[in-house]
């Protein structure tokens, strides 16, 4: 079955630097989602990447959609306290078939 | 938009009883819901997608049986948990994918189950 690998597993930064994670895939998808998980909640959608190639920001955040529509990227730049959490990425192959793959989530600590 | 709401939060049960979670889509339709269940400090785990007006398709392992589905409305889904045991304790997310972007899932805020 489809595999995604997520790195880095868990990212100790201090406030104010960048963060870059990644995915990538065994096979293709036609969609790449990263979210957001905190402590007991559901996980929340941060940007949602349809277009191979395509560049997406959201506030502090960009993501990308890999050209081989093997591999995304999430990058936070000058991160806060609350961007501590866990970032799931997740793929979809589409055709009909709208399951989600998840990657092992990163978990993001930021040192104040 | 896309905002998805799970009842109860959490919920403690006895071992034995049987213990419904409802998911709804507050503000679009969702002809596709789908159940996850994800253990402490782990990724989620499909365990089934829910098609509104037809049966459920579940994964591989995962009882039908004892995970019912029912997807009676455009924005309602229901999980029962049936005869509950402990190893059935964990946290149960929902997610809901509106008709016109079924690519893109929003999730609920999960329900935390204990069987005691």
């Amino acid at each position: 079955g489809q595999q995604l690998n997520q790195s880095p597993q868990s990212m100790f930064i201090q406030e104010g630097e960048d963060v870059s994670m990644n995915c990538t895939s065994s096979s293709i998808f036609n969609t790449w989602l990263w979210y957001k998980q905190e402590p007991g909640e559901g996980p929340v959608l941060l940007i949602a990447l349809y277009k191979a190639g395509e560049l997406t920001s959201n506030g502090r955040l960009t993501a990308q959609f890999g050209i081989t529509r093997k591999d995304s990227f999430l990058n936070i730049s000058a991160s806060i306290p609350s961007d501590v959490g866990i970032y799931f990425c997740a793929g979809s192959a589409g055709a009909g078939s709208y399951q989600l793959t998840f990657g092992k989530g990163t978990k993001l600590s930021v040192i104040p | 938009g896309a905002v998805v709401s799970q009842h109860p939060s959490w919920v403690i049960c006895k071992s034995g009883t049987s213990v419904k979670i409802e998911c709804r889509s507050l503000d679009f339709q969702a002809t596709t819901m789908f159940w996850y269940r994800q253990f402490p400090k782990q990724s989620l785990m499909l365990m089934a997608t829910s098609n509104e007006g037809s049966k459920a398709t579940y994964e591989q392992g995962v009882e039908k049986d004892k995970f019912l589905i029912n997807h009676a409305s455009l924005t309602l889904s229901t999980l029962t948990v049936t005869s509950a045991h402990p190893e059935d304790s964990s946290f149960y997310i929902c997610s809901s994918a509106p008709g016109h972007q079924q690519e893109t899932q929003y999730f609920g805020p999960g329900t935390r189950l204990l069987v005691l």
